[in-house]
């Protein structure tokens, strides 16, 4: 079956713009969590949706929002984009949320100049 | 969150055992242990996951202390495959994977 599509793979934005980037997770997943990795600070968590409902939230600023859509597929928003914002953005999906295992995409590289 | 520690590096040589130790002194009991890696340029891809006994697949094993304040994945023949960032990570029934450093393995021909 089709893995976790993450669009695009790569992004290039100027400072003070916003940008979405969208995942498709796996068919029959429900949970979708988005991850930021950096080299300083590695793989942090920014949120997780279930069923359209965001369950957690990590220590991000507001400028960082998601939602998810009935189909399951996730948009995650960042507004008003700063350098520090530049970062591989990885989605995850899993069948539910919770202790089950999750599959990642292969991320969004998203570059802020 | 508990917290998991993992030694940066590791270095094996191929088709030998290799073992990745984690520390997890802060355990709840309801902590599920997972283990993750990461290719280079790819994103994270599950390995193995566990609770209180020792648990295996395809890819590894999982030997879990009988206190639960230590795990150790095995992978019992590396190859030059296995080379990436190995994370150990405790994740409970509602929450999320929380990921630390990992440790680096280098696999020599």
């Amino acid at each position: 079956k089709a893995g976790v599509t993450q669009t695009p793979r790569y992004l290039i934005k100027t400072r003070g713009q916003q940008v979405t980037l969208s995942c498709s997770p796996i068919s029959g997943h429900r949970s979708v969590s988005w991850y930021q990795q950096t080299p300083g600070q590695g793989l942090q968590f920014l949120f997780e949706y279930f069923s359209e409902t965001q369950r957690n939230k990590g220590n991000f600023p507001g400028r960082f929002s998601g939602r998810q859509f009935s189909n399951s597929r996730s948009e995650m928003n960042v507004s008003t984009l700063e350098l520090g914002d530049s970062a591989l953005y990885l989605c995850a999906s899993s069948f539910s949320a919770g202790y089950t295992e999750a599959f990642f995409g292969q991320g969004t590289r998203l570059t802020v100049v | 969150d508990a917290k998991t520690t993992q030694p940066n590096s590791m270095e094996s040589n191929e088709e030998e055992p290799v073992h990745l130790p984690c520390n997890h002194s802060t355990i709840s009991g309801t902590d599920y242990i997972h283990w993750y890696r990461q290719l280079p340029s790819q994103g994270p891809e599950y390995v193995i996951h566990g609770l209180t006994s020792n648990v295996n697949n395809r890819m590894a094993s999982l030997a879990i202390a009988e206190d639960r304040k230590s795990s150790t994945l095995i992978l019992h023949r590396a190859t030059l495959r296995d080379a990436a960032v190995y994370y150990c990570i405790l994740r409970g029934s509602q929450g999320n994977l929380i990921f630390g450093k990992g440790t680096k393995l280098s696999v020599k021909p």
